[in-house]
């Protein structure tokens, strides 16, 4: 099984809304990723979880806040988010920090 | 001058043709591979994955991997219009924790 589930896959939230998304392999998988993804360019990475343990934050407003509670979830909390954050929200996993990552099909996030 | 360079395309050809997409690269130090697919609006599917150089087949797609060159390539046999997406590369050093992404080509299989 190589699926990265993601949910919700839509997401509508106000500037002043607090929101969740949620990541979640059971691969045995021991790196973890968040990735942002504009319209027709490529992902852009915005966190790394390896070992449970945020190993890269790619300089990443503070509005959002990732969390990994155990080896199989990954969590991308949102607050005050602006307009242009509005993107795919994509997460991926892999056995170790090089190599291959399986992408999750993406949660579409709106910020009016 | 980028990491990873790759023709945005669009590639339009007609069902049945042979596709060759390809990308560049600068650092030598690259040792993995990835050719992703990416439909509208969707996460994008792991398609190959290559370790060094080399080829490998998986069905109607090749992958190729000419280290000496700096140029990778994935080819796609009897083309269909389902094969329509973009198409993005990546790779990967033994000790880099992210991949770097080619811009992505445009693909569209005209029926």
């Amino acid at each position: 099984d190589t699926e990265v589930t993601q949910t919700p896959k839509h997401l509508v939230m106000g500037m002043t809304n607090k929101k969740s998304l949620k990541c979640e392999q059971h691969m045995g998988h021991r790196a973890m990723y968040w990735y942002k993804q504009k319209a027709k360019k490529p992902p852009e990475l915005m966190f790394v979880y390896s070992y449970e343990k945020l190993s890269i934050n790619e300089s990443v407003p503070s509005r959002f806040s990732p969390e990994c509670p155990n080896s199989s979830l990954l969590n991308l909390h949102l607050h005050a988010l602006q307009p242009e954050d509005s993107a795919l929200y994509l997460c991926a996993s892999s056995q170790g920090l090089a190599g291959e990552q399986f992408f999750g099909p993406g949660t579409r996030l709106t910020v009016l | 001058q980028k990491e990873v360079e790759q023709d945005p395309g669009p590639l339009s050809v007609p069902e049945g043709a042979i596709v060759s997409l390809n990308c560049t690269y600068s650092n030598s130090a690259f040792q993995y591979f990835m050719w992703y697919r990416q439909y509208s609006r969707k996460g994008p599917e792991l398609l190959m994955y290559t370790y060094s150089s080399g080829n490998k087949e998986d069905g109607r797609f090749t992958a190729q991997v000419d280290k000496s060159s700096k140029y990778i390539s994935l080819f796609i046999r009897d083309s269909q219009p389902s094969d329509s997406a973009t198409y993005l590369c990546a790779m990967n050093t033994v000790t880099r924790d992210k991949l770097v992404f080619g811009a992505g080509t445009i693909l569209r299989v005209k029926s």
